[in-house]
């Protein structure tokens, strides 16, 4: 039961282009949502975060746009690097801060 | 230590045998979460503790799942009689608070498990 569909499954940009990977969420009772990156043998590592109540944040090259109309928000790597290579995913969690649900991933190759 | 750690990061099991995978999480962190990462998949909830006390285990997917954290600090996820399909990588996430103020999880780096 994926709650959190995100596309596409990977995604090849080339050195200083935009990377842009989008999630879709059902749920209404979602009050976070996260994205994660993560390297091979690694745990995931929180990238960014947005609340419902705002619709784009914005952490140096990486911006969040979230629309709560359509349950959609995205995640844009602008000026993509090759050590931007990795896997990525969103996420929501639940209101009352307990459970976090992942997407399935979208692993980004950057070529140089 | 600084961050979240794991044992063990490998662990190969005959199908059958009991398996327990340890989670020490950053000193002080309230919460913890086991979470089963499938090979191109992303992670999925098992369990979450709030000190000792295990508030929401739907995601454990049988009985033959178990988690403990007895005294609020260090935690371990315990399989029985593991099946192939257990093979997975198993992951430990901290968090500073209880109350949903930030939402942060710390991952550990995992335990790999490869049942034969």
């Amino acid at each position: 039961q994926q709650q959190v569909k995100q596309s596409p499954q990977s995604l090849i940009v080339q050195k200083g282009g935009i990377s842009i990977i989008n999630c879709a969420y059902e749920n209404t009772a979602f009050d976070y949502f996260p994205w994660y990156q993560q390297f091979p043998g690694k745990g995931p590592a929180l990238l960014i975060a947005i609340r419902p109540d705002v619709s784009e944040k914005k952490e140096g090259r990486f911006t969040i746009s979230f629309n709560k109309s359509a349950k959609q928000f995205s995640l844009h790597i602008m000026d993509s690097q090759p050590g931007d290579s990795a896997t990525y995913f969103c996420a929501a969690r639940y209101t009352g801060g307990f459970k976090t649900i992942f997407g399935a991933g979208t692993r980004l190759f950057v070529k140089a | 230590g600084a961050g979240v750690s794991q044992s063990p990061r490998y662990k190969v099991a005959k199908r059958g045998q009991d398996v327990a995978l340890r989670c020490d999480p950053i000193s002080g962190h309230v919460s913890l979460f086991w979470y089963q990462q499938a090979l191109g998949q992303g992670p999925e909830f098992l369990t979450y503790f709030q000190n000792e006390a295990q508030l929401d285990k739907s995601g454990l997917p049988s009985d033959r799942f178990f988690a403990e954290r007895p005294e609020g600090s260090v935690s371990t996820l315990k399989i029985q009689r593991t099946q192939q399909e257990d093979s997975a990588v198993y992951l430990c996430a901290s968090s500073s608070q209880g109350a949903p103020i930030t939402g942060e999880l710390f991952f550990g780096e995992g335990s790999r498990l490869t049942v034969l």
